[in-house]
C-alpha cells in the first residue's frame, strides 16, 4: 500500500534562512515522487519530481530535494527563504499503471521578514 | 496549450440542487483525476479515468455524487441532490500517462452549498 506522511503540519522560518519539509513514503513499487506547491485560493503547480533518475532533483524557484531510499525519505529544501515562498507543499507518491498519485497532508511554510 | 481547464470557479447553489462540475484536460493527456479538498480532510482523490474509462471510484463518498467522461477532452462531477458539507474546492488534474509523469492541475471550482 502506497502512503505519503509529511512529517510537519506547519514550518515557519525567517527570509534568507533555509528551508526543510520533510516527507516519508511507503511504497510497493520504485515509486515516482513529487512536490507540488499551493499558493492561497489557487490550483497545485508542480515544483520538481523524481523517477528514477539522479537522486538529487532540482526544481523550480531555488528547491530541491533528495530520494533516499534507505530511508524513504524525500524531503524538500531550499538554501535561503524568500517571502513568496510562503504557501502550502505537499508531498506525492504515484504508483502503479494507471499513474495514482497519493498525497501527504501538506506542510503550510510560513516566511516571516 | 491552455493547461487543465475547469468550470465554473466558483458556485454557490442552495442545498438540495444539483451541481456539475466540468473539467477539460489538457489535450493528449490519457488520464483524468477528480480531487476535492477541504481543509479537514486535506485532498481526497474521488475517481479517476484512464482513456475515458472509470478505473477507480472507491473515493467518491456517496451515491450523490457521479462523474463521467464521454470523451477525451470533457469531464464532469455532479452532485446531486448537494449538502452543505460538500462545500469544498474541487481540483482537475490530467496526465500523459501512463506512469511516472506528473499531474496537472486545473485551478479549481469552489462550491459553497448553503
Amino acid at each position: 500500500a502506497q502512503s505519503v506522511t509529511q512529517l510537519d503540519s506547519h514550518v515557519s522560518v525567517s527570509e534568507g534562512t533555509p528551508v526543510l519539509l520533510r516527507c516519508n513514503y511507503s511504497s510497493s513499487y520504485s515509486p515516482s515522487l513529487f512536490w507540488y506547491v499551493q499558493h492561497p485560493n489557487k490550483g497545485l503547480q508542480l515544483l520538481l519530481k523524481y523517477t528514477s533518475a539522479a537522486t538529487l532533483v532540482k526544481g523550480i524557484n531555488g528547491f530541491e530535494a533528495e530520494f533516499k531510499k534507505s530511508e524513504t525519505s524525500f524531503h524538500l529544501t531550499k538554501p535561503s527563504a524568500h517571502m513568496s515562498d510562503a504557501a502550502e507543499y505537499f508531498c506525492v507518491v504515484s504508483e502503479g499503471n494507471f499513474n495514482k498519485f497519493y498525497f501527504g497532508s501538506g506542510t503550510k511554510l510560513n516566511v516571516k521578514p | 496549450d491552455a493547461g487543465v481547464i475547469q468550470s465554473p470557479r466558483h458556485e454557490v447553489t442552495e442545498m438540495g440542487q444539483e451541481v456539475t462540475l466540468r473539467c477539460k484536460p489538457i489535450s493528449g493527456h490519457n488520464s483524468l483525476f477528480w480531487y476535492r479538498q477541504t481543509m479537514m480532510r486535506g485532498l481526497e482523490l474521488l475517481i479517476y479515468f484512464n482513456n475515458n474509462v472509470p478505473i477507480d471510484d472507491s473515493g467518491m463518498p456517496e451515491d450523490r455524487f457521479s462523474a463521467k467522461m464521454p470523451n477525451a477532452s470533457f469531464s464532469t462531477l455532479k452532485i446531486q441532490p448537494s449538502e452543505p458539507r460538500d462545500s469544498a474546492v474541487y481540483f482537475c488534474a490530467s496526465t500523459l500517462g501512463p506512469t511516472n509523469t506528473e499531474a496537472f492541475f486545473g485551478q479549481g471550482t469552489r462550491l459553497t452549498v448553503v
